[in-house]
């Protein structure tokens, strides 16, 4: 099946430093998604992409859908420390039941 | 709006008994229902997708006889682990998807699901 691979996987960042994270996959996605998860909870949508070259931000979050639709990244600007959690990649294809398929998550720690 | 809950927040069972947990999208309705099961430290991986009024379709490897979907209403879909055994314990999330057309999928806050 499709597999969504996740860049870094964990990384520590000082406060007030930008954070890059990427996800490749091995085959195209109609769109692109950015969850965050906190421990024990589910994930919560920050940024969802549509087209493929789309640029959006969501405050200190921006994404891009990449021109292939096989890759997106999402950088975080100026991170502060409730910025910690997992960051999950997710695509969607828009066929059948429209099924999310998960990255494999970059873990993000902020240190004050 | 779009808000997603589930029922229990958290269970723990003795090994062989069944276990429903449930998905209720509070404010909208939801044609489409996704499980998903996430073990310490994984990703979230997709266990069957639950249409209301028919039967669920399971991803490949995942036990229809063993994970019991059921939707039937557009607010309320149940997963239900049948014998469980300590391996099937994990983190299992619900996500709804609105009837109104638009693709975009909420997520319950998930259940943790203990077996002893």
């Amino acid at each position: 099946g499709q597999q969504l691979n996740q860049s870094p996987q964990s990384m520590f960042i000082q406060e007030g430093e930008d954070v890059s994270m990427n996800c490749t996959s091995s085959s195209i996605f109609n769109t692109w998604l950015w969850y965050k998860q906190d421990p024990g909870e589910g994930p919560v949508l920050l940024i969802a992409l549509y087209k493929a070259g789309e640029l959006t931000s969501n405050g200190r979050l921006t994404a891009q859908f990449g021109i292939t639709r096989k890759d997106s990244f999402l950088n975080i600007s100026a991170s502060i420390p409730s910025d910690v959690g997992i960051y999950f990649c997710a695509g969607q294809y828009y066929g059948g039941y429209q099924k999310v398929t998960f990255g494999t998550g970059t873990k993000l720690q902020v240190i004050p | 709006g779009a808000v997603v809950s589930q029922h229990p927040s958290w269970v723990i069972c003795k090994s062989g008994t069944s276990v429903k947990i449930e998905c209720r999208s509070l404010d909208f309705q939801a044609t489409t229902m996704f499980w998903y099961r996430q073990f310490p430290k994984q990703s979230l991986m997709l266990m069957a997708t639950s249409n209301e009024g028919s039967k669920a379709t399971y991803e490949q490897g995942v036990e229809k006889d063993k994970f019991l979907i059921n939707h039937a209403s557009l607010t309320l879909s149940t997963l239900t682990v049948t014998s469980a055994h300590p391996e099937d314990s994990s983190f299992y999330i619900c996500s709804a998807q609105r009837t109104s057309g638009d693709n975009e999928q909420f997520f319950g806050p998930g259940t943790r699901l203990t077996v002893l």
